[in-house]
């Protein structure tokens, strides 16, 4: 199976700042990578997919990019509705494997 | 509006079997493909099992294989997840979703992009 490993695996942050976490697979997946929020206690919800494709109704202020092994998902200013945990998911093989997932908090 | 609903959760003995159900309403059930997602409790997510809309492809984490076997009813709009021999660690929150395909650039890709609210299930003696 495809390992998918997130980092870091939690940060803080303050309002307005850049986040930046990372998603590294444990072999090539091309772009076939998208990232997931789930905020406590709620199912989680998708974000982007192809690695830097938006989905609909997702705020601009996400971006994701990379591809092979190495991907990114950006928030470029950090707001108080993003506090949530993050994970990555490969679709390039089965079985789908997530990463362990980045806990984002505010300072 | 655009619905998941999971029922059929519950406490279980080690050994014991369970069966999930997933109820979809607001799209058309039989034109995607349908996942179980996993979470034990304090953990990440953790992909179950996949099945294409005729029921022709089912794919499974291998920790499952030949314990749970998912299955559909499209005239129904149902999912089902039949659990046996569950053990402690398939303690979690199940989660079903909607598998669906978005396409790129000339590349269709994976998403689960509609999710429940999830059904517990606790294994203990």
């Amino acid at each position: 199976a495809i390992q998918m490993t997130q980092s870091p695996s939690s940060l803080s942050a303050s309002v307005g700042d850049r986040v930046t976490i990372t998603c590294r697979a444990s072999q090539g997946i091309r772009n076939e990578l998208g990232w997931y929020q789930q905020k406590p206690g709620k199912a989680p919800k998708f974000l982007i997919y192809g690695a830097s494709n938006l989905q609909s109704g997702v705020p601009s202020r996400f971006s994701g990019s990379g591809s092979d092994t190495d991907f990114t998902l950006t928030i470029s200013s950090l707001q108080p509705d993003d506090v949530a945990t993050y994970y990555c998911l490969q679709d390039n093989n089965y079985p789908r494997t997530f990463g362990q997932g980045t806990k984002v908090e505010i300072k | 509006e655009v619905h998941l609903v999971e029922s059929g959760g519950g406490l279980v003995q080690p050994g014991g079997s369970l069966r999930l159900s997933c109820a979809a309403s607001g799209f058309t059930f039989g034109a995607y493909w349908m996942t179980w997602v996993r979470q034990a409790p304090g953990k990440g997510l953790e992909w179950v099992a996949n099945i294409k809309q005729d029921e022709s492809k089912k794919y499974y984490v291998d920790s499952v294989k030949g314990r749970f076997t998912i299955s559909r009813d499209n005239a129904k709009n149902s999912l089902y997840l039949q659990m046996n021999s569950l053990r402690v660690e398939d303690t979690a929150v199940y989660f079903c979703a909607r598998d669906s395909n978005y396409y790129d650039s000339g590349v269709y890709y994976d998403a689960f992009d509609i999710w429940g609210q999830g059904t517990m299930v606790t294994v203990s003696s």
